[in-house]
């Protein structure tokens, strides 16, 4: 009955690769969004989406790309990965778009890139 | 544009011990406020908000935090704290003027010893 999932928990990769990171929330809420905590705890906003259309698209690399196939999914594609993309990455929920609203938070995806 | 500053990054405190962490923000509009906790190897837990009415707001655990507009600040409080509460604690804000974007302070750490 988790209510934010990732998949996977630890991702450890080369320099280079390509991967996905997927998150799934089962308590029907219309937005979604990715954060990225670097090793000093420090969480900033990538993208979200509300009801599978993008509204936040921070400054990220182009390698780092979004995609919502429908509400209760947004998955992370990585392209290419560096060194400097190790860090935990966070989905989160939220019922609605808005300032005001609380955001639930799924465990995190460790990836390191060696 | 908002921000948020935590003016510790590391607070030790002793068991029954008060607490008092601080959240100071900016921003040229009305905010919401939100103070998340997050312990080891999890994502982030809304422990308390503001959004409008009584600016002293609490939590279920004994957390409390005064919205306190002149001084722009939110801090959090707890008179007596438990060795369970060693966590890392975001302060957030968000404008309530539609925007989407919600910004998290670098955190701070309560570390509780016996």
């Amino acid at each position: 009955d988790t209510a934010v999932s990732q998949t996977p928990k630890y991702l450890v990769t080369q320099m280079g690769n390509d991967k996905s990171i997927k998150c799934e929330q089962n308590l029907g809420h219309d937005t979604m969004y990715w954060y990225k905590q670097d090793s000093k705890k420090f969480l900033k906003i990538m993208f979200s989406y509300n009801n599978k259309e993008l509204i936040i698209n921070e400054t990220v690399p182009n390698r780092f790309s979004p995609k919502s196939p429908d509400k209760a999914h947004l998955n992370l594609h990585i392209n290419s990965l560096e060194l400097g993309d190790s860090a935990v990455y966070f989905c989160a929920s939220s019922r609605r778009a808005g300032g005001k609203e609380t955001q639930y938070f799924g465990p995190g995806t460790r990836l390191l890139v060696l | 544009a908002q921000s948020v500053t935590q003016l510790d990054s590391q607070v030790p405190v002793f068991e029954e011990a008060p607490v008092e962490l601080r959240c100071n923000y900016s921003s040229s509009v009305s905010v919401y406020l939100f103070w998340y906790v997050q312990y080891p190897n999890q994502g982030l837990q809304l422990l308390l908000k503001y959004l409008s009415g009584s600016t002293l707001v609490e939590s279920i655990n004994g957390f409390e935090a005064e919205f306190n507009k002149s001084q722009t600040s939110f801090h959090l409080r707890k008179p007596s704290v438990h060795i369970s509460d060693t966590a890392e604690y975001f302060c957030a804000v968000s404008e309530s003027t539609g925007g989407f974007k919600t910004i998290f302070g670098a955190g701070t750490r309560l570390f509780v010893k016996a």
